[in-house]
């Protein structure tokens, strides 16, 4: 059974850099064909895909980001990471690490983190 | 890329079936057979219900189903259970291997 737990701050100020990292268990992110992702739900809305790495390293993102995500995966520690830079109130939300596939439907979601951005 | 649209709430009592619209346009729902349903209830996370349109994950109940016409997307709940009652969010492929989600449904069971 694969499994996704996500690790993070909690609360990060405004203008600075988000890291998350996603740890899993049950498979391994540097074989297959999957796509490790990240994703995003604020309170009371619909998930957002913020963007996701393919086994082979490629990477892909929402355009609405406007390039201020970078993800990147450490194959020895089975682990992948988010990076949000300059962030804003209106990036607070629970985070979700996922396993997903190419045509975009998410499997396995972690159990999710929420960050709150304040001041 | 904007938010897939569906219907805020919708409701039915035990038995019932209702349906669940997801409009989108033609460059993502009515382009692509690759719609996928979540469910999703209070604290948790979403649980992938259908995908690619029409498929059930093994373990998902027979009453989920899906379907697909132009640039709408439909989940249809038959025999409607108490433990149906959750958020529902539809999201398609847009290419470019990206995706996006819908605005969320709220299914109450009278």
């Amino acid at each position: 059974q694969v499994q996704l737990q996500e690790s993070g701050p909690g609360l990060v100020r405004p203008s600075q850099t988000l890291s998350l990292t996603c740890t899993v268990s049950g498979d391994s992110i540097g074989s297959g064909s999957y796509y490790w992702s990240w994703l995003r739900q604020p309170a009371g809305k619909g998930p957002e895909w913020i963007g996701r790495i393919h086994t082979s390293g490629n990477t892909y993102f929402n355009p609405s980001l406007k390039g201020r995500a970078t993800i990147s995966k450490d194959t020895s520690k089975n682990l992948f990471s988010l990076s949000l830079d300059s962030v804003t109130v209106a990036d607070t939300a629970v985070y979700y690490c996922a396993r997903d596939s190419e045509t975009g439907e998410v499997w396995y979601w972690g159990q999710g983190t929420l960050i709150t951005v304040s001041s | 890329q904007s938010a897939l649209t569906q219907p805020a709430s919708v409701s039915g009592s035990p038995g019932q079936s209702i349906t669940v619209s997801c409009t989108g346009t033609n460059s993502d729902v009515g382009a692509y057979n690759f719609v996928s349903w979540y469910q999703q209830h209070p604290g948790n996370a979403p649980k992938l219900i259908i995908f690619d349109v029409t498929n059930r994950p093994s373990g998902v109940s027979h009453r989920f189903s899906g379907s697909k016409s132009g640039n709408t997307a439909s989940l249809t709940i038959s025999g409607l259970q108490a433990e149906d009652e959750a958020v529902y969010f539809c999201c398609s492929h847009v290419g470019s291997s990206t995706y996006v989600f819908g605005t969320g449904t709220k299914v109450t069971v009278l």
